[in-house]
C-alpha cells in the first residue's frame, strides 16, 4: 500500500493567513493526488484534483502543487469558512489512501 | 444534481454482518464515467477506502479487510450496497458511499452525508 503522510497534524491560523499542507506518498504517485476538506459531521468535499486541478465551484484561493512524491495545499488568504480539516489523497494505486488529516483552527 | 444516500442499521452486534445500501438520485448507476465506493470514518479519526463496483459488477476492494466485504449493484433499482461479515467494534464507523470519477485521474466527488454504525452487544 502507498502511504500517505501530512504535515503538520494541526496548526493554528488568522483569517487572513497564506497556509501551506504538506502530503508526502511512499512512493511515486506522479500526479494522482487529491485534496479534500471536511467540516465537522459534514462529509468531505473535493478541492483539488490531479495535485493542481481546481474542482468546480472552488474559490480560487485555494491551490495544489507538486509530483512524484512532495505535495502542497495552499489557502492564500484564510477566511472564517475555512477552519477544518484537510485530506490528502493518493489514486495512484489500489487500495486508495488517504493521509491522517491537517485540523486547521482559529488562532 | 448527483446525490447519494446511505441507508441501514445504526446498531449492529459483533460477529454479525452490516448491511448498507447506497440509492443514487440524478444520474444513472449504468453511467461510464463513475465506479461506485465504500468509504468509512470512525469516531475522531481519518478516512479509510473499502472498495468499490463498476455497474457491470466489476468490484475491488481493500485487501485490509480480509475478504470480508461484498459490494453489489442493483441496476434497476439505480442502488448499490454493502456487506461487511464479522464485525467488532472496530467496525464502528460512519461509512460514506461516494462516486469515484475514474476518468484520467481518479477522485471522489459526490458523497452520500454518511451513516453512522456503531457495532456493540
Amino acid at each position: 500500500d502507498i502511504q500517505m503522510t501530512q504535515s503538520p497534524s494541526s496548526l493554528s491560523a488568522s483569517v487572513g493567513d497564506r497556509v501551506t499542507i504538506t502530503c508526502r506518498a511512499s512512493h511515486s504517485i506522479a500526479s494522482y493526488l487529491n485534496w479534500y476538506q471536511q467540516k465537522p459531521g459534514k462529509a468531505p468535499k473535493l478541492l483539488i484534483y490531479a495535485a493542481s486541478s481546481l474542482q468546480s465551484g472552488v474559490p480560487s484561493r485555494f491551490s495544489g502543487s507538486g509530483s512524484g512524491t512532495d505535495f502542497t495545499l495552499t489557502i492564500s488568504s484564510l477566511l472564517p469558512e475555512d477552519f477544518a480539516t484537510y485530506y490528502c489523497q493518493q489514486s495512484y494505486s489500489n487500495p486508495r489512501t488517504f493521509g491522517q488529516g491537517t485540523k486547521v483552527e482559529i488562532k | 444534481q448527483l446525490q447519494l444516500q446511505e441507508s441501514g442499521p445504526g446498531l449492529v452486534k459483533p460477529s454479525e454482518t452490516l448491511s448498507l445500501t447506497c440509492t443514487v438520485s440524478g444520474a444513472s448507476i449504468s453511467s461510464y464515467t463513475y465506479y461506485w465506493d465504500w468509504i468509512r470514518q470512525p469516531p475522531g479519526k481519518g478516512l479509510e477506502w473499502i472498495g468499490g463496483i463498476y455497474y457491470s459488477g466489476s468490484t475491488y476492494d481493500n485487501p485490509s479487510l480480509k475478504s470480508r466485504v461484498t459490494i453489489s449493484v442493483d441496476t434497476s433499482k439505480n442502488q448499490f450496497s454493502l456487506r461487511l461479515t464479522s464485525v467488532t467494534a472496530a467496525d464502528t464507523a460512519v461509512y460514506y458511499c461516494v462516486t469515484d470519477y475514474w476518468s484520467g485521474h481518479p477522485y471522489f466527488d459526490y458523497w452520500g452525508q454518511g451513516t453512522l454504525v456503531t457495532v456493540s452487544s
